[in-house]
């Protein structure tokens, strides 16, 4: 089974702190994405990565940074948190270029992250 | 401009009843379409997913979906509701004239079953 596992379930952090959200995915996957979730939202992509060292802004990049260093693992980076950034935070991979059969993404469980 | 619509934020059927949820997409190509359902403090499980071959898909729990090109749909039905069925449903798409790889999703389904 393909497993992507993200560091946290929960973290509390207060206003302005550097904040690190880990990603790590075991199938060998180029593609890998951020997301947040707030209800009544869906999910919205932040930034994704189709290769080490490859980063490209999503829809709502602002506040927002990544790393990719290695292939298995894309990190989340919020330089400073503010309380608009309380959310759920969703990291997902998948494989190819986005034709053909193996387009799904697989997610991880979640981070729900509370800014104070 | 919204790429995936999905009709209806909550939706509410009695155990045993036929579930259906709305899902419309835009796009100048056909996309490919999917369905996820989130559980309570999960993260999301694929249902099914449509990549051109047959437009009725079927997924896992008894779901399945057809995708109408000409109505721009691809709803998600379940003949017979079960309590367990209760979860939060989101369609997405991936489109294709973007080159873009990450799914769009619509703004959610939160299915009830009333017993």
């Amino acid at each position: 089974d393909v497993k992507v596992t993200q560091s946290s379930r929960y973290l509390v952090k207060r206003t302005g702190e550097k904040v690190f959200l880990e990603c790590v995915q075991d199938m060998d996957h180029e593609n890998m994405f951020w997301y947040r979730q707030d209800p009544g939202l869906g999910l919205r992509l932040i930034y994704f990565s189709y290769d080490v060292k490859m980063k490209e802004k999503g829809d709502i990049p602002e506040g927002y940074s990544v790393s990719r260093e290695k292939k298995e693992r894309f990190s989340l980076i919020l330089e400073s948190a503010s309380t608009n950034q309380t959310s759920m935070y969703l990291c997902a991979s998948s494989s190819g270029t986005g034709g053909g059969e193996n387009t799904e993404a697989f997610f991880g469980q979640g981070t729900r992250l509370t800014v104070v | 401009a919204q790429s995936v619509t999905q009709l209806g934020s909550h939706v509410s059927v009695s155990e045993g009843a036929l579930v259906l949820l709305r899902c419309n997409y835009s796009s100048s190509v056909p996309p490919y379409l999917f369905w996820y359902v989130q559980y309570p403090n999960q993260g999301l499980q694929l249902l099914l997913k449509y990549t051109s071959a047959a437009t009725l898909v079927k997924g896992i729990n008894g779901f399945e979906a057809e995708f109408k090109k000409s109505e721009t749909s691809f709803h998600l039905t379940k003949p017979s509701a079960h309590m367990s069925d209760a979860a939060e449903y989101f369609c997405a798409v991936i489109l294709m004239d973007t080159g873009r790889r990450a799914l769009t999703f619509g703004s959610g389904t939160r299915l009830q079953v009333q017993p």
